[in-house]
């Protein structure tokens, strides 16, 4: 059974679509995490949901919006998407917040054409 | 707030060499460290942390590393490598308080050579 699992893998779209990342994890976690990685592989935190509340808001645009509708779920949807929005988009999870580690799933490569 | 520096963007070694990924840190409180791997294509999967205790750590995979708060360190050693450790690794700092919000250093490219 996969642990953090996201879909879909791999989203190729045009400048000014609308589109939405899921991720679910099964592993009974109350701390759910987006990060970003870009090109050069730098690795940056944008939002945290505790129990389906935002609990960490990044210096991130508007356009992104995650929804937490339980624990085991948090969807990250992006308006408007730009080029440089291109980036693979990892969901996490742990235990508490913070001091545990925390459970990656495989990513979403999102390619903005 | 913290701060990581990985200092080494790439490291080519040998097979059955050892190796030494360097990672300093900066922070104002007390952290936790961790050091995690990315294989081509996959999410991050943790080595290995420390968090209180001895400052030399064991991980998976046959990967140490010891927490120096001197110098504010925490540096992962692996004795002999092998082909498939080839892939980026991550070390990443968070404080004991707060929000634990984790900051990722940039990474280093490990590429082991047959």
């Amino acid at each position: 059974d996969t642990a953090v699992s996201q879909t879909p893998k791999y989203l190729v779209t045009q400048m000014g679509n609308d589109k939405s990342i899921k991720c679910e994890q099964n592993l009974g976690h109350d701390t759910m995490y987006w990060y970003k990685q870009d090109s050069k592989k730098f690795l940056k935190i944008m939002f945290s949901y505790n129990n389906k509340e935002l609990i960490i808001n990044e210096t991130v645009p508007n356009r992104f919006s995650p929804k937490s509708p339980d624990k085991a779920h948090l969807n990250l949807h992006i308006n408007s998407l730009e080029l440089g929005d291109s980036a693979v988009y990892f969901c996490a999870s742990s235990q508490t917040s913070g001091r545990v580690e925390q459970y990656f799933g495989p990513g979403t490569r999102l390619t903005v054409t | 707030a913290q701060s990581v520096t990985q200092l080494d963007s790439q490291v080519p070694v040998f097979e059955e060499a050892p190796v030494e990924l360097r990672c300093n840190y900066s922070s104002s409180v007390s952290v936790y460290l961790f050091w995690y791997v990315q294989y081509p294509n996959q999410g991050l999967q943790l080595l290995l942390k420390y968090l209180s205790g001895s400052t030399l750590v064991k991980g998976i995979n046959g990967f140490e590393a010891e927490f120096n708060k001197s110098q504010t360190s925490f540096h992962l050693r692996k004795p002999s490598v092998h082909i498939s450790d080839t892939a980026e690794y991550f070390c990443a700092v968070t404080g004991t308080s707060g929000t634990y919000k984790y900051i990722f250093g940039t990474g280093t490219r490990l590429k082991v050579l047959a």
